[in-house]
């Protein structure tokens, strides 16, 4: 089995601030984590991924996230947040082993204000 | 520039008709998947192909969904009888992907479906 949470369903933060986008997954394996950001009326666009190695992980436009095994947690984050940034995130998972295709959250969307 | 695309953009269609999407994913990419997105439901998996292959539809309400590949080049999901509230957008998504690896989906701009 496979699932994955996006506690929140919105989160604002100021322009030059940091921010975080939180997930929380959960897999009977090893985890492959991602990271898809969605622009209004547009496709999913892929940011990171996690699949092993460095715990932390840089993506495109600035993102990184952190992959917490112990807290089975991978948090979406960006030191300066920038308005443009404005857009709906999606974390998904899928186990490493088996046929299974990813599991999105229900996405968190990030509103930037200037 | 490499992308998948998608077609209709948009479709307007009454209750009853058939409604048919296609999608043309990105040129060697071994695996296509079909996701409806609503504002209710969020981001939904309805089918998963692999190598042309089904290998997931239980996301599908299969009695008047389906889901095919005639070619590695098109992808088809089709409505038939269609009703209200089978309206959302609908995402093609490939990816290239070997064993069991966690590949990168590349999505398609989705097609606006409203059943009235």
């Amino acid at each position: 089995a496979q699932s994955v949470a996006q506690p929140e369903d919105q989160v604002n933060v100021a322009e030059g601030n940091p921010l975080t986008v939180k997930c929380t997954y959960s897999v009977s394996g090893n985890p492959y984590l991602f990271w898809y950001v969605q622009y209004p009326n547009r496709g999913l666009q892929f940011l990171l991924k996690y699949i092993t190695g460095d715990n932390l992980v840089k993506g495109s436009y600035g993102f990184e996230a952190e992959f917490n095994k112990s807290q089975t947690s991978f948090h979406l984050k960006k030191p300066s947040a920038l308005v443009s940034d404005s857009a709906l995130y999606f974390c998904a998972v899928k186990v490493d082993t088996g046929r299974r295709a990813l599991t999105f959250g229900s996405g968190t969307r990030l509103q930037v204000q200037p | 520039d490499a992308r998948v695309t998608q077609t209709p953009r948009h479709k307007v269609t009454e209750m009853g008709q058939e409604v048919t999407m296609r999608c043309q994913p990105i040129l060697g990419h071994n695996t296509v998947f079909w996701y409806r997105q609503t504002m209710m439901q969020g981001l939904e998996l309805l089918a998963y192909f692999r190598n042309r292959a089904p290998l997931d539809d239980s996301g599908m309400p299969k009695d008047r969904f389906s889901a095919e590949m005639p070619d590695a080049t098109l992808a088809t999901l089709k409505i038939q009888p269609s009703e209200p509230r089978d309206s959302a957008v609908y995402f093609c998504a490939s990816g290239l992907t070997t064993g069991t690896s966690g590949s990168s989906q590349f999505f398609g701009p989705g097609t606006r479906l409203t059943v009235l």
